[in-house]
């Protein structure tokens, strides 16, 4: 089945500092890949997802960049603010897809 | 738009109890999940299903754990007899339908066994 391996586990940075956040996955055929951040003790909230026939997306502060060939693909956070802090998942799918395997997730921190 | 619901959102329980766990997906959302989180790591997939039929229980360990969607809306997990080892939190998401990726996740319910 599909591996997900995410790093860093846990990210501390500066109020106005650039995030980032990188995933690899095992599966070639994996065509999906969406993010989550999860705050404390909530649900785990879609922020931005990519396919596989895309190499980048962006929304507003938030970007994923996928290479497929090197079967990895990163999440971008600019000018951090305090409500960045949260645990961010990263996500592929399976053929099917729609099974989703789940990275084991990164505890970002924004210091004010 | 309502979201995914679920219930109860914390449960304690004694080992060898029995618990259940509702969710409600979003309305005409047709394919449904649920998920378990151990702490400090990502979802698992346990049992999804189309409408009332389980197309993907290959996750579920079944000796214990069982889940219906009779009518093809809201579903229940249940885990007769709980251990130790099922604390965690159980996460419910819905989706359109099959061919819709995105799924989206309820609060879950966080289970504590002792």
């Amino acid at each position: 089945g599909e591996n997900v391996e995410q790093h860093p586990s846990t990210l501390s940075v500066q109020e106005g500092d650039s995030a980032v956040i990188k995933c690899t996955y095992s599966d070639s055929a994996s065509n999906y890949f969406p993010w989550y951040k999860q705050e404390l003790g909530k649900r785990p909230q879609l922020i931005i997802d990519i396919r596989s026939n895309v190499g980048e997306k962006k929304d507003q502060r938030i970007a994923v960049t996928l290479n497929k060939t090197a079967k990895h693909f990163s999440l971008h956070i600019t000018e951090t603010q305090p409500e960045d802090s949260a645990v961010y998942f990263c996500a592929a799918s399976s053929q099917e897809g729609y099974k989703l395997s789940f990275g084991a997730g990164t505890t970002v921190t924004v210091r004010a | 738009e309502a979201g995914v619901v679920q219930s109860p959102r914390y449960k304690i329980i004694e080992k060898k109890q029995p618990v259940a766990f509702w969710c409600n997906p979003i309305s005409g959302h047709n394919t449904l999940y649920w998920y378990r989180q151990n702490l400090g790591q990502g979802p698992e997939l346990l049992i999804r299903y189309e409408n009332e039929e389980a197309v993907d229980d290959s996750q579920l360990p079944k000796d214990r754990f069982s889940a219906e969607r009779l009518k093809g809306v809201d579903s229940t997990l249940k885990i007769q007899p709980a251990e130790l080892g099922d604390s965690a939190v159980y996460l419910c998401a819905s989706s359109r339908d099959n061919w819709s990726e995105t799924q989206y996740f309820g609060p879950g319910t966080r289970l504590l066994v002792l």
